[in-house]
């Protein structure tokens, strides 16, 4: 089955500066990559994804980028902010026309300090 | 309606118990899902219905027992409870068609005593 690494698990940035994340996935499969936040003692929220026949995608300060052959994807926060503090959970899934199943990455810790 | 709800939002159960959990969304998403997370670890995957049907059981034990009674509601039966069940109980949906990310529900917070 999919096994999906992230990395860093946890990271501290300073206010304003940028946070990158990376996965790797090993499914060749996998052509869908979502990325949601969890804020603590709430749901995890889809914040951007990506479809394998794309290799970027962005959307305000955050963008993610996808390299199909290395099998990596990685999310970029731009411009961070305290309210970017919260877990990030990567995931990767094979759809075709019946409901996939996502594979999370095990999460990592963003804080960012005012 | 753009919300996945779930009840209850906490459930304390004994072992011997049977309790129910519900989840319900009026999005027309045809894919929903049961995932359970533990404190500080990813959702991990226990069911999948697509177009109410079953299509995905990850080897969860029988103590657990979906049911998808239509496209809008999905059920988590729960009997026989063992304390390492203790956990977060997530639904999701998914459109299937035009997108695939989930709206995921707040959870139930269940303890087993």
């Amino acid at each position: 089955g999919e096994n999906v690494e992230q990395h860093p698990s946890t990271l501290s940035v300073q206010e304003g500066d940028s946070a990158v994340i990376k996965c790797t996935y090993s499914d060749s499969a996998s052509n869908y990559f979502p990325w949601y936040k969890q804020e603590l003692g709430k749901r995890p929220q889809l914040i951007i994804d990506i479809r394998s026949n794309v290799g970027e995608k962005k959307d305000q300060r955050i963008a993610v980028t996808l390299n199909k052959t290395a099998k990596h994807f990685s999310l970029h926060i731009t411009e961070t902010q305290p309210e970017d503090s919260a877990v990030y959970f990567c995931a990767a899934d094979s759809y075709n026309t019946n409901a996939g199943k996502s594979t999370f990455g095990d999460g990592t810790t963003l804080t960012v300090k005012p | 309606d753009t919300e996945v709800t779930q009840t209850p939002k906490h459930l304390v159960m004994g072992m011997t118990n049977k309790k129910s959990l519900k989840c319900e969304q009026h999005m027309g998403h045809r894919a929903m899902y049961w995932y359970k997370q533990k404190a500080k670890k990813p959702p991990e995957l226990m069911f999948v219905y697509s177009y109410e049907k079953l299509s995905i059981n990850e080897s969860v034990p029988s103590r657990f027992s979906p049911e998808c009674p239509n496209s809008s509601l999905l059920n988590l039966h729960l009997h026989a409870l063992q304390p390492e069940d203790s956990a977060l109980y997530l639904c999701a949906s998914s459109h299937l068609v035009y997108d695939y990310g989930y709206t995921f529900g707040s959870g139930t917070r269940l303890t087993v005593v």
